[in-house]
C-alpha cells in the first residue's frame, strides 16, 4: 500500500529535549515536506526536499532541521524543542509536486511544554 | 496580501443544499491549481485538480478564472460527509504548494 508513515504520532516533550519526527514514503518520490499546521495560520511549510541531499528552508525553518540522506526518509529534527513549537506536523511526499498530488501522512502531535 | 485567501467560513448548509468557495491567489505566475479536503485532525488529502477548461467530478464542480486570480469549488446536493475543511492549493514554477487557510463546511440534517 502506498503511503507516507510520521513517527511518533503523538509526543509530549519538554523545552529543550531534543526530539526527531521521522517520515518515511514507500512511492519512491523525489520530493518531500513538511508543514506545521496551527489553528488560523493554516498549513505552513517548514523545510522541502527535491531529492536525495537538497534540502530548503520552507516559510517557517527557524528551530527546525531535516536531512535526506536517502531517497524514502526525511526526518524533522528540533534540537532544542520550545513551547512555540507546539503543533500538528505532516509529512508529504510527491511524484511531480507542482502538477500532482501530495500524499501526507497521517501528522504528528507534539506539545512542548 | 497574502498569496492565497479562503473565507475561513463556517458555511452551515442543509442536507441537499449547493455551495460554493472561492480562493484568490495573488501571483499570476501560478500553474497548477488544487482543492483538498482535510477533516478533522486528519491529513489532508486530494479532492480534486482544476484545470483551465473547468473540471467536474461528481457533485463537485472546479473552476479556474486567471483573469481574475481565483479557482472555486462546487459543491451540489451537500451530503453530511462533506463536512471538512476545503484547503485550496496553488503551486508555481518553485516547486513549492501554498496552501490557503482552509473553508470550514458544516452539512447539517
Amino acid at each position: 500500500e502506498a503511503q507516507v508513515t510520521q513517527n511518533p504520532r503523538y509526543l509530549i516533550t519538554v523545552t529543550g529535549k531534543k526530539l526527531t519526527v521521522t517520515c518515511s514514503q514507500n512511492m519512491n518520490h523525489e520530493y518531500m515536506s513538511w508543514y506545521r499546521q496551527d489553528p488560523g495560520l493554516g498549513l505552513r511549510q517548514i523545510y522541502y526536499s527535491m531529492n536525495v541531499e537538497v534540502t530548503d528552508k520552507g516559510d517557517v525553518p527557524e528551530g527546525y532541521k531535516v536531512s535526506r540522506k536517502e531517497k524514502r526518509n526525511f526526518p524533522l529534527i528540533l534540537e532544542s524543542p520550545s513551547p512555540n513549537q507546539t503543533s500538528l506536523y505532516f509529512c508529504a511526499s510527491s511524484g511531480t509536486p507542482n502538477t500532482g498530488e501530495l500524499f501526507f501522512g497521517e501528522g504528528s502531535r507534539l506539545t512542548v511544554l | 496580501r497574502k498569496e492565497v485567501e479562503q473565507d475561513p467560513g463556517p458555511f452551515n448548509v442543509p442536507e441537499g443544499a449547493t455551495v460554493a468557495f472561492n480562493c484568490t491567489y495573488s501571483n499570476s505566475a501560478s500553474q497548477s491549481f488544487f482543492w483538498y479536503r482535510q477533516d478533522c485532525r486528519k491529513e489532508p488529502k486530494l479532492l480534486m485538480s482544476v484545470y483551465s477548461s473547468g473540471n467536474e467530478d461528481g457533485r463537485f464542480t472546479a473552476q479556474l478564472n486567471r483573469a481574475s486570480q481565483y479557482i472555486s469549488l462546487l459543491i451540489r446536493d451537500s451530503k453530511l460527509s462533506d463536512s471538512a475543511t476545503y484547503l485550496c492549493v496553488v503551486t508555481q514554477r518553485s516547486y513549492i504548494p501554498t496552501f490557503g487557510r482552509g473553508t470550514s463546511l458544516i452539512v447539517h440534517p
